[in-house]
């Protein structure tokens, strides 16, 4: 199969803007979760996915929103961008069947430069 | 909650030592860890996980981590490093808050260095 594919995987963006970045699961898989990886604070939850519906939530504010297709596909938005969201955002994708405990395969994420 | 903390922000070992990395846990219930490697400019590979059963968990290239429950410890292991070991090791634990989702808590990692 197929990996966790990433797209675009680098990206330089100037404060203000918006972006959209976008996750393709493993198929079969159908629970996709974002991270957001810097130096300063290492790996963060940011949401998790599961048939359309956002079932978590880290500690991040309204600027960072998400959704996920019925294809099981996901993207992740973040609005008026701010020089702090420079990072590596990962998405990882389960299939779920053992109830929460199935190991998440990571894609190779996209890196934002926000200028 | 869920957290877990690795000791060391790095490790040196030379190449055909044995290697261990730290990891403790803090948890509420039963406990899901996991072990990742990330190389330069790449995503989380999965090593391995324990869920439940023998303590001893054996995993992706030769790794091989041990669950220590009264010391809430899951440190990670191999009998002999190689020079293409050495990369950022994270260790993670799964919170399943019972609402249905989940999230995954990673330590801060732990850089490990293999001298040839």
């Amino acid at each position: 199969k197929a990996g966790v594919t990433q797209t675009p995987r680098y990206l330089i963006k100037t404060r203000g803007q918006q972006v959209t970045l976008s996750c393709s699961p493993i198929s079969g898989h159908r629970s996709v979760s974002w991270y957001q990886q810097t130096p300063g604070q290492g790996l963060q939850f940011l949401f998790e996915y599961f048939s359309e519906t956002q079932r978590n939530k880290g500690n991040f504010p309204g600027r960072f929103s998400g959704r996920q297709f019925s294809n099981s596909r996901s993207e992740m938005n973040v609005s008026t961008l701010e020089l702090g969201d420079s990072a590596l955002y990962l998405c990882a994708s389960s299939d779920l069947f053992g109830g929460g405990t199935d190991t998440q395969y990571f894609g190779p994420g996209t890196r934002l430069t926000v200028l | 909650a869920q957290s877990v903390a690795q000791p060391e922000d790095q490790v040196n070992v030379a190449e055909g030592n044995p290697l261990t990395v730290k990891c403790t846990y803090s948890v509420s219930g039963n406990p899901y860890l996991f072990w990742y490697v990330q190389y330069p400019n790449r995503g989380l590979q999965f090593l391995l996980k324990y869920i439940t059963g023998d303590n001893l968990v054996k995993g992706s290239y030769g790794f091989e981590a041990e669950f220590n429950k009264s010391q809430t410890s899951f440190h990670l292991k191999k009998p002999s490093a190689l020079v293409s070991d050495s990369a950022l090791y994270f260790c993670a634990v799964r919170d399943i808050p019972g609402d249905g989702g989940f999230k995954t808590i990673f330590g801060a990692g732990t850089r490990l260095f293999v001298k040839a």
